[in-house]
């Protein structure tokens, strides 16, 4: 089974609102990403957390990392069209080195 | 520098043809992973390999698929007497170590479609 799961499946927001997406896994892990995949495209690397990591931020990205809920939350600020995406959380077990991702948040910005 | 390089880009193949597709890893990469993007899922490991070594298999369908990493060229997965359920994206990703911190950068993809 999928080792990540995004929470919600979809989300449709106004351009300049703020938008959280969840991620949830199962297992220890060394480290967890979020990447951002366009209709159609390939995978862009958007951040990487550590497990003994709570918090990064990459400009208008911040994301939250809690091992003891094995879970992780990505917020996307004051959106614009262009963040509109499926973005897939993808974990990396301990002692391992594939990705295991979710099913990933589809995500709508309205202009 | 240039990313992961896949092609074809896109493939289509009728039942019970052959699938070839090519990945050619950063330079400097030495690690490449194969996976499978079903349509409206996520991304499913399939294979991990090094320089003419296949270390990882476990997510390779029993039948039917191989993947190789020769010394010189690309990787390449070949998909043997395709099936219309094997329509995917297919993606490369490459690693310059075996470092379970080091991110996997994310070639373009494959989209091969079985008719």
């Amino acid at each position: 089974s999928q080792q990540g799961e995004e929470d919600p499946q979809a989300l449709s927001i106004q351009e300049g609102e703020n938008a959280t997406m969840n991620c949830s896994y199962k297992t220890s892990i060394n480290n967890l990403q979020w990447y951002r995949q366009n209709s159609g495209r390939g995978l862009v690397h958007l951040i990487l957390i550590r497990s003994n990591e709570r918090e990064k931020h990459s400009g208008r990205l911040r994301v939250t990392l809690d091992t003891s809920k094995k879970s992780s939350s990505l917020l996307i600020t004051a959106s614009r069209a262009a963040d509109t995406a499926s973005y897939f959380c993808a974990t990396v077990a301990r002692n391992d080195y594939k990705l295991s991702f979710g099913a990933g948040t589809t995500v709508t910005v309205r202009a | 520098n240039a990313g992961v390089m896949q092609n074809p880009r896109h493939l289509v193949r009728r039942r019970g043809q052959e699938a070839r597709l090519r990945c050619s890893p950063m330079k400097g990469h030495s690690h490449v992973y194969w996976y499978r993007q079903l349509p409206e899922e996520g991304l499913k490991f399939m294979v991990y390999l090094q320089k003419e070594n296949i270390i990882d298999e476990s997510g390779m369908p029993k039948e039917r698929f191989s993947a190789e990493f020769p010394k010189e060229g690309p990787s390449i997965l070949r998909i043997q007497q395709v099936v219309r359920g094997d329509s995917a994206a297919y993606f490369c990703a490459s690693s310059p170590r075996r470092d379970t911190s080091y991110e996997q950068y994310f070639g373009p993809g494959t989209r091969l479609t079985v008719t």
